[in-house]
């Protein structure tokens, strides 16, 4: 059964906290990805990540920042959060190459106070 | 950058009735379009998907559609079910400079009436 857990269900963190996300995979997939989700918005990508140390800007890029320094793990981090941060945090992991299926986390809802 | 539309935003049927959600995109270099199911609560799940070679694949009630010419691809459910109520996504992907790159539609929430 294969699985993306994600470190958190809920958190609850004041403004300028530094906060990090964390995401494990144990598929041995290449590709990791971190969204946020927000009604009518839908999944926004913020980063992704093709290998370790190795790490791509998505649509949303701005106040986070990542980590992949291990293949199985990618953390998302809010360097001094705000409350325009609240919101459902969702990781994904996909194989590289040949467009598969995306495994999903099953969410942190980070509430910015 | 790749941008994904999707319409509706809200979409209410009665059991029974056939439910369609379109999207577009704007990146002709995407080659693979996955539909993700997200029932309330739940994480998204794939449901189908199609790649750029193919225009249309089926699989029990549900089908997509793509039309490359057009940057169109549809999901058609048919004979829907109360179950089938969900928040549907459409995706788009390409594998260029040694990555995917995956873009997800805004979502459509799906009513199936009794």
């Amino acid at each position: 059964d294969v699985k993306v857990t994600q470190s958190s269900r809920y958190l609850v963190k004041r403004t300028g906290e530094k906060v990090f996300l964390e995401c494990v995979q144990d598929m041995d997939h290449e590709n990791m990805f971190w969204y946020r989700q927000d009604p009518g918005l839908g999944l926004r990508l913020i980063y992704f990540s093709y290998d370790v140390k190795m790490k791509e800007k998505g649509d949303i890029p701005e106040g986070y920042s990542v980590s992949r320094e291990k293949k199985e793990r990618f953390s998302l981090i809010l360097e001094s959060a705000s409350t325009n941060q609240t919101s459902m945090y969702l990781c994904a992991s996909t194989l590289l190459g040949g467009n598969t299926e995306a495994f999903f986390g099953q969410g942190t809802r980070l509430t910015v106070v | 950058g790749e941008n994904v539309e999707q319409h509706p935003s809200t979409l209410s049927v009665q059991e029974g009735d056939s439910a369609v959600i379109k999207c577009t995109y704007s990146d002709s270099a995407s080659n693979y379009f996955p539909w993700y199911k997200q029932e309330l609560g739940k994480r998204p799940q794939l449901i189908i998907d199609i790649r750029s070679n193919v225009g249309e694949k089926k699989d029990q009630r549900i089908a997509v559609t793509l039309n490359k010419t057009a940057k169109h691809f549809s999901l058609h459910i048919t004979e829907t079910q109360p179950e089938d109520s969900a928040v549907y996504f459409c995706a788009a992907s390409m594998f260029s400079g040694g990555y995917n790159k995956l873009i997800f539609g805004a979502g459509t929430r799906l009513a199936v009436h009794p």
